[in-house]
């Protein structure tokens, strides 16, 4: 039990296009859905969180406007990389709670990000 | 917001040897895990382990949530067991993780 998919694993695009990242969760039904982006040797940084049918809380500092979140269904976010740019070339990760009724998360694979 | 601080930050072991790994927080918290991040990246959780001790194997976790800290300790180490470890907490009240600098480990045959 509690696992969790991200869509594509990887992908390389030119700079000024957007890219749609999937995470889903396959057994459960998660009820809030995080993403966290992490740069090569460094931890994870918190993006945002979403719940199914409202809108995404994001963290200090990053941009709404650039990255679009939708939570349309309790196993389904999507994070949307509007426009984007070489120092966009990230790691990002999804992570998804509500299998129980304790907070822990579980991770999707991530997916792997290069804007040239 | 909240500190979590972990060493050693870098760990090299010979394959058989045994390692404690700490975590260091700076509030109370209502959720902590230990991950394991392998080569190409996904995290594996190992314990959720916001207080007690818990053991999976050759690994075991224990947390001191009064004194604000928790120790992993992996016996018998396999080259199988390299990459990085994290421990991520929630403060008191929330849902949101934070993770720690994380721990890169080696073991070499």
């Amino acid at each position: 039990g509690a696992v969790v998919s991200q869509h594509p694993s990887w992908v390389i695009c030119k700079s000024g296009t957007s890219v749609k990242i999937e995470c889903r969760s396959l057994d459960f039904q998660a009820t809030t859905m995080f993403w966290y982006r992490q740069f090569p040797k460094q931890s994870l940084m918190l993006m945002a969180t979403s719940n199914e049918g409202s809108k995404a809380t994001y963290e200090q500092g990053v941009e709404k406007d650039k990255f679009l979140i939708n939570h349309a269904s309790l196993t389904l976010s999507t994070l949307t990389v509007t426009s984007a740019h070489p120092e966009d070339s990230s790691f990002y990760i999804c992570s998804a709670g509500g299998l129980s009724s304790y907070n822990e998360q579980f991770f999707g694979p991530g997916t792997r990000l290069t804007v040239l | 917001g909240i500190q979590v601080e972990q060493s050693p930050p870098d760990l090299i072991l010979q394959e058989g040897a045994n390692s404690t790994l700490r975590c260091n927080f700076s509030d109370s918290v209502n959720n902590l895990q230990w991950f394991h991040q392998n080569p190409w990246g996904q995290l594996i959780n190992l314990f959720y382990i916001p207080s007690g001790t818990k053991q999976n194997g050759r690994l075991s976790a224990t947390t001191v949530a009064t004194e604000r800290y928790s120790l992993l300790y992996i016996s018998s180490s396999q080259t199988t067991d390299s990459g990085v470890y994290f421990c991520a907490v929630c403060p008191g009240g929330g849902n949101k993780l934070t993770f720690g600098t994380g721990t890169q480990l080696k073991v070499e045959l």
